[in-house]
Formats: C-alpha cells, structure tokens, sequence
C-alpha cells in the first residue's frame, strides 16, 4: 500500500520568502509527527497531531514556524521569512494509533530537502 | 534532558562480517527504543522497536539488545551484505512522552 508521502521533494527559496512542505500519511493513521534533519545533526522533532486534540508544537524552533492539519489527513508545515539556517530536510511520520501503544511504530516520508539561499 | 549517543559514526566492513552498532542514553526511564535504517534520498524505516520491558529483538539477520539500566542497546547484524549499507539511526521515546530522540547515527559501508 502508499507509504507517507512528502512535497516537494526539493524546495530552493530566497532567505526572507515564505514556504509550505505538505506531508499525506498513510490512511487511517491517526497520528502525525514533523521532524526536522539538520545537516551533521540528529532528527530533531517539531511538532505532534493526534486526532482532534490540540497539537504538541513544543519542538518548533520560532514562531516562524506553524503546522496545520486538515480533516485528520494531510498536514502542511510553513515556514515564513525564511533563514539560512532552515536549510535541512524535513521529514513527516505517521503512526497507527497515538503514542504509548504497541502499534505505535512511526512510518516516515522521503522528507522535503529544504535550501534557503 | 535526554541525550543518545551512536559510536561509531562510521564503519566500513568486508561483506560477510558480523558487526556490531552501539547505541546509549543518559536517561534510563524510556518508555521504548527503535533501530531505523536511512538511505540516501529516501525517509527512515523502522527496523526494530524494543518495549521497556524487553531485553531483545530478533528480526532476519538483525538482533536488538536493551540493557535500559546501563542506557545501552545495541543492533546486531549477521553476515553483512552491500545492501545493508545505509545510516543507522536509534531512538528512544521517554516514559512521559510521544517525542522520538534521535542519535546522529552510524554510516555503515559493507564493501563487496
């Protein structure tokens, strides 16, 4: 069956514009978890959807950053005013059920491969 | 504040080795571990995933250790093979949250 899917797969933007990367998970995964993956650094987390409840957004950097998620599907992750150092790869995973079951097992996205000139 | 460590960052093996990638963490109250596997281009699959309450877990040529009181695991693979190079990642989630911790991984080659 699909697996999580991610877009754009590469985005280039000029530092000061702002960019959307969009994240479908799998079907009937009820929750979503951003990451973010800076070049020579570990997979950092962002922000967290389980179905209707208010979302964690503990991870986000600055509030440039903002997240949404449509319907309990699709997600879209912003990012205004865009800085060089937003440059990474930001990967989107979805999970069966919420965290603290044993099917709780994250599927990830080939992740969006942001560039900020 | 939680902190994963991978040693080492990168080994090159012959095929056909066993070998061995160490993970640890400072904060013994996690609630599980996960092994992913990460190829250039493409996203993180998961590999294993070890509850608390396990000590290992067995999968094909992998094997997953947990020692949680000494914050160490390990991923063991048997008769290594070119396709199994990629980045190693672990992770562990605390007890009181959803949130995956990553270490920075290990680059495993296997040389034909």
């Amino acid at each position: 069956g699909a697996g999580v899917s991610q877009s754009p797969s590469n985005k280039v933007t000029e530092k000061g514009k702002d960019v959307e990367l969009r994240c479908d998970p799998i079907s009937g995964h009820t929750a979503l978890y951003w990451y973010r993956q800076s070049l020579g650094q570990g997979l950092e987390f962002l922000i967290y959807f389980q179905g209707n409840s208010a979302p964690d957004k503990s991870g986000l950097p600055s509030d440039r950053f903002s997240a949404e998620r449509t319907g309990g599907s699709v997600s879209t992750l912003t990012i205004q005013r865009t800085q060089q150092e937003d440059s990474a790869v930001y990967l989107c995973a979805s999970s069966l059920v919420p965290s603290g079951t044993l099917q709780e097992t994250q599927y990830f996205g080939p992740g969006t491969r942001l560039l900020v000139l | 504040k939680q902190e994963v460590t991978q040693i080492p960052a990168a080994l090159s093996v012959p095929e056909g080795e066993n070998l061995v990638l160490n993970c640890s963490f400072t904060d013994s109250a996690i609630y599980n571990l996960q092994w992913f596997r990460q190829d250039p281009g493409k996203g993180l699959t998961s590999l294993l995933l070890i509850q608390s309450s396990q000590r290992e877990q067995t999968s094909g040529r992998l094997n997953a250790s947990l020692d949680k009181s000494s914050g160490r695991s390990t991923l063991y693979i048997a008769a290594s093979q070119p396709g199994d190079s990629a980045t190693y990642l672990c992770a562990v989630r605390l007890d009181s949250s959803y949130k995956l911790i990553f270490g920075s991984g290990t680059r495993l080659l296997v040389r034909p």
